[in-house]
């Protein structure tokens, strides 16, 4: 079956720092990627998707770009704040239809903390 | 936009007891709603499927006697954890995938957190 595997956590940085948070996937076919962020205390919201081999997902700052050849959707960030500090989750969704469409498959989940 | 609210957000019941937890997509309509439950430091499990109209469809090893899962609008879905164990205490979530817009993107609920003593 599909899975997703996330980089081990928690990872800590300070303020400014560069993020890279890896993101693996096994899928058959070719899967719509996500990224989602749960803030403490909130819900999932979704943070950036790509639906096709190397397109590029972004959205405040973060990027993924999804690679079917090294069936990876890395998270990246130039420069985190501590307001980005939050529990980040790869997700994939697989775009055939039938009883599949819209389930979601999470990776682990990555705990970030960026300190001042 | 685009607004999944969940109700209760904490709820401790009594083992033996069963609990009703609400989810409701405040400004959009969605035939179709997941719920999912996330162990302490762990990632999300899809449970089940739910669809408007129809009998929920649950993941292998989900238990529907003990889940019920029901979904009587296109704006509600409720998921009743019968006969309620301690080790069903946990945190559920659900997402609604909404009726038109971009189908792949689910909103999430903020969860309801379960005790059961």
């Amino acid at each position: 079956g599909d899975s997703v595997t996330q980089m081990e956590g928690p990872v800590t940085l300070s303020e400014e720092a560069c993020l890279t948070i890896n993101c693996t996937y096994t899928a058959t076919g070719y899967p719509s990627l996500f990224w989602y962020v749960q803030y403490p205390g909130e819900g999932l919201q979704l943070l950036l998707k790509a639906t096709k081999a190397d397109d590029k997902g972004s959205n405040k700052g973060f990027e993924a770009t999804y690679r079917k050849e090294t069936t990876s959707f890395h998270l990246e960030k130039g420069s985190v704040q501590v307001s980005d500090s939050a529990v980040y989750f790869c997700a994939l969704t697989p775009n055939a239809g039938g009883t599949s469409y819209g389930k979601l498959t999470f990776g682990q989940g990555t705990i970030l903390t960026v300190h001042p | 936009g685009a607004v999944v609210s969940q109700h209760p957000s904490w709820v401790i019941c009594k083992s033996g007891t069963s609990v009703k937890i609400e989810c409701r997509s405040l400004d959009f309509q969605a035939t179709t709603m997941f719920w999912y439950r996330q162990f302490p430091k762990q990632s999300l499990m899809l449970m089940a499927t739910s669809n408007e109209g129809s009998k929920a469809t649950y993941e292998q090893g989900v238990e529907k006697d003990k889940f019920l899962i029901n979904h009587a609008s296109l704006t509600l879905s409720t998921l009743t954890v019968t006969s309620a164990h301690p080790e069903d205490s946990s945190f559920y979530i659900c997402s609604a995938l909404p009726l038109q817009g971009f189908k792949e993107t689910q909103y999430f609920g903020p969860g309801t957190r379960l005790l059961v003593l």
